[in-house]
């Protein structure tokens, strides 16, 4: 059964850059779309980008200036960084894998445990 | 951008009655040269990450009892749990994973009455 943990810091202060990774374990690495989402407190989750193995990036267009992702195949690794962070930033980050069928992304179907992250100076 | 919205955003069913939850997206989520809607469910319980119910609309995700059901095409869709257990108490999400950026619905939170 495939695993995501993933791990990054929790608190920062404003301006200061987003920084999280997430591992995959127990399942194939190529073939999947490795997505990040958002949830602010109270809130619904918010698909923010994607990467596949190859490193082609799909980026939220709200987000895409802050935003680099990266992927390390050799570890079964992705990663997420999102620089100049507000407060508006502020929710629990999931790593996640998406189904690719025919090329194209779908479904969302494994999930990481979330990491907090708050922004506050 | 798709947005989607769910109504109600909560309700609250007596044990055993069935629950039934809307999704609308603002434009069709139906993909024509596989005739499948790009559509998901997800159920999330707090302090957990959200759980896939149900994909393409209507297909179940293994494992996920039978009295969780998709339905709907085009642009209105439907989950319904035909007979609410109390370990079905959550949040509910819908997902468009037709274009990006790939929208969820505001949730609706499923209680006991």
């Amino acid at each position: 059964q495939v695993r995501l943990q993933q791990w990054g810091a929790g608190l920062l202060k404003p301006s200061e850059t987003l920084s999280l990774t997430c591992a995959v374990y127990d399942g194939a690495f190529s073939g999947y779309f490795w997505s990040w989402v958002r949830q602010p407190p109270g809130k619904g989750p918010e698909w923010i980008g994607e990467i596949n193995p190859r490193g082609d990036t799909n980026y939220h267009p709200s987000l895409k200036s802050r935003l680099t992702m990266s992927v390390d195949t050799s570890r079964s690794q992705f990663s997420l960084q999102l620089t100049s962070v507000t407060a508006a930033d502020t929710a629990i980050y999931y790593c996640a894998r998406r189904m690719m069928i025919a090329g194209r992304p779908t479904r969302i179907d494994r999930w990481g445990q979330g990491t907090l992250v708050t922004v506050s100076s | 951008d798709i947005v989607v919205t769910q109504s109600p955003n909560s309700l609250a069913v007596s044990l055993g009655e069935r629950a039934t939850i809307n999704c609308k997206s603002s434009q069709s989520v139906l993909f024509t040269p596989n005739n499948k809607n790009y559509l998901g469910w997800y159920q999330q319980k707090p302090g957990q990450p959200p759980k896939l119910l149900i994909y393409w609309a209507s297909t179940r995700e293994s494992g996920v009892p039978d009295r969780f059901s998709g339905s709907g095409s085009g642009t209105d869709f439907t989950l319904t749990i035909s007979s609410l257990q109390a370990e079905d108490v959550a949040v509910y999400f819908c997902q468009q994973y037709y274009a990006s950026p790939y929208s969820f619905g505001q949730g609706t939170k499923v209680e006991i009455k």
